[in-house]
């Protein structure tokens, strides 16, 4: 069964710098989506991305974030200057076509600690 | 706003005993629900939705409008069930991200 995968599974990163985590969506997907879950707390939406642009975004999505489709199979989470309140398991899901119809694909997460 | 509530943090069952777990939504368009489930240490996994009234794992959900509900439930629980389960909801429109519960542990006891 085709898989969503997520790399790293665990980054460590100092407070104020960048991290990148990478997620690779099942080859004929067409909306992509970055979600978080803070411990302890719910799984959040973050953005949704469509046709090369974000599509959706929630308040939690601020100018420190960044989504990107560099090459037409990774689709990238950029944190520009890592607060520690960014500490979340992070989660890449696809889906095949609007989501609420077609279902959504998680990958396995990326678990980020900024100390 | 749209809410999704799932009111139990944790739900001890034995084995064999039904489960039911409660979900309710606050939206006031045409939702359509799912059933998300996490093994320990593994991703979330599509158990069921709405939509498709179907039956996974011998686990069942009905959408109930008029409660606003999509309560999960088993006959007769399976130790491998043990799990945390989140109710999620997806709007209507083009808008097409999820809005989860906070999710309920389930521990099925032999």
């Amino acid at each position: 069964e085709p898989e969503v995968t997520q790399t790293p599974s665990h980054q460590v990163t100092q407070m104020g710098q960048e991290v990148i985590l990478r997620c690779v969506p099942i080859s004929n997907h067409l909306y992509f989506y970055w979600y978080r879950q803070i411990l302890g707390q719910k799984v959040e939406f973050l953005v949704s991305f469509y046709n090369n642009e974000i599509s959706e975004k929630s308040e939690i999505f601020d100018d420190q974030f960044s989504v990107e489709r560099p090459d037409g199979s990774n689709f990238t989470l950029k944190i520009r200057s890592t607060k520690l309140e960014d500490s979340a398991m992070y989660f890449c899901a696809s889906s095949e076509g609007l989501g609420r119809y077609y279902g959504y694909t998680f990958g396995s997460g990326t678990r980020l600690t900024v100390v | 706003a749209q809410r999704v509530t799932q009111p139990e943090k944790l739900l001890s069952v034995f084995k064999g005993a039904p489960v039911e777990l409660k979900c309710n939504y606050s939206y006031s368009g045409s939702p359509e629900l799912f059933w998300y489930v996490q093994y320990s240490r593994q991703r979330l996994q599509l158990l069921l939705r709405h939509i498709s009234r179907e039956s996974i794992k011998g686990f069942t959900a009905d959408l109930n409008k008029g409660e606003t509900s999509f309560h999960l439930k088993k006959p007769f629980a399976q130790e491998e069930d043990s799990a945390m389960y989140y109710c999620a909801l997806s709007r209507g429109g083009s808008q097409g991200n999820l809005i989860f519960g906070k999710g309920t542990k389930l521990s099925v006891k032999p």
